[in-house]
């Protein structure tokens, strides 16, 4: 089955605490992102691949890191978390370039305190 | 920055009756997509149309594209329960990718 998958899908943990969160795809694709979701402010891209060792900011990549070793993964880094980084994390893929349809990862819920 | 910006934010309607949502973004794309999310889960692609299309149809969605106006809007025809959920559009601004904040959709019984 084609998908991706974000693993913790839950976290809990406390400022500072350096932490991964995994990302995985199994299509094939060029293109992986990050994005965080926040009420009223929709989603907002943190990072951004467009292939294997090519990655880029997004809008908001402020203590944040990523990596793209292997075409399939896509790790979001978080070196020393803060509250204001407690979010709803989305991980997502795309064939080719971005502005094609991204498939998206269930999401991870990280909670900073 | 907002690339993306969905009007209305909110729309209740009677099951059945038809759901119009619009997005207007700020620069020149190569698409424009629509996306639906289910209460937290993870968005779900809907259509895609190209910036040398006008219009499009998916079942019973209809998606146009203005590119003079920088603006796209999206129909749902005959609206069901399971319609209920947040609608994104997304725009490409070089290599990024810019959601707006979404319409928030629900369906009445």
């Amino acid at each position: 089955e084609a998908q991706v998958t974000q693993n913790p899908r839950y976290l809990i943990t406390v400022t500072g605490k350096k932490l991964t969160v995994t990302c995985s795809q199994n299509m094939n694709h060029e293109y992986m992102s990050w994005y965080r979701q926040d009420p009223g402010l929709g989603l907002r891209q943190i990072y951004y691949s467009m292939n294997v060792e090519v990655t880029d900011k997004g809008d908001v990549p402020e203590g944040y890191k990523v990596s793209r070793k292997e075409k399939r993964n896509f790790p979001l880094i978080l070196e020393s978390p803060s509250p204001n980084q407690t979010s709803l994390y989305f991980c997502a893929s795309s064939y080719g370039q971005g502005y094609n349809e991204q498939f998206f990862g269930p999401g991870t819920r990280l909670t900073v305190l | 920055s907002q690339q993306g910006e969905e009007d209305p934010q909110a729309l209740s309607i009677q099951e059945g009756e038809n759901a119009t949502m619009n997005c207007s973004y700020k620069t020149s794309i190569n698409n424009l997509q629509w996306y639906r999310q289910n209460s937290g889960r993870g968005l779900v692609h809907l259509i895609l149309i190209r910036s040398n299309e006008r219009e499009k149809h998916s079942g019973r969605l209809r998606v146009t594209l203005d590119t003079s106006k920088k603006s796209s809007s999206l129909l749902i025809t005959a609206s069901r329960a399971a319609d209920t959920a947040s609608y994104f559009c997304a725009t490409d601004r070089d290599d990024k990718i810019i959601f707006g904040k979404g319409t928030r959709l629900h369906i009445l019984p």
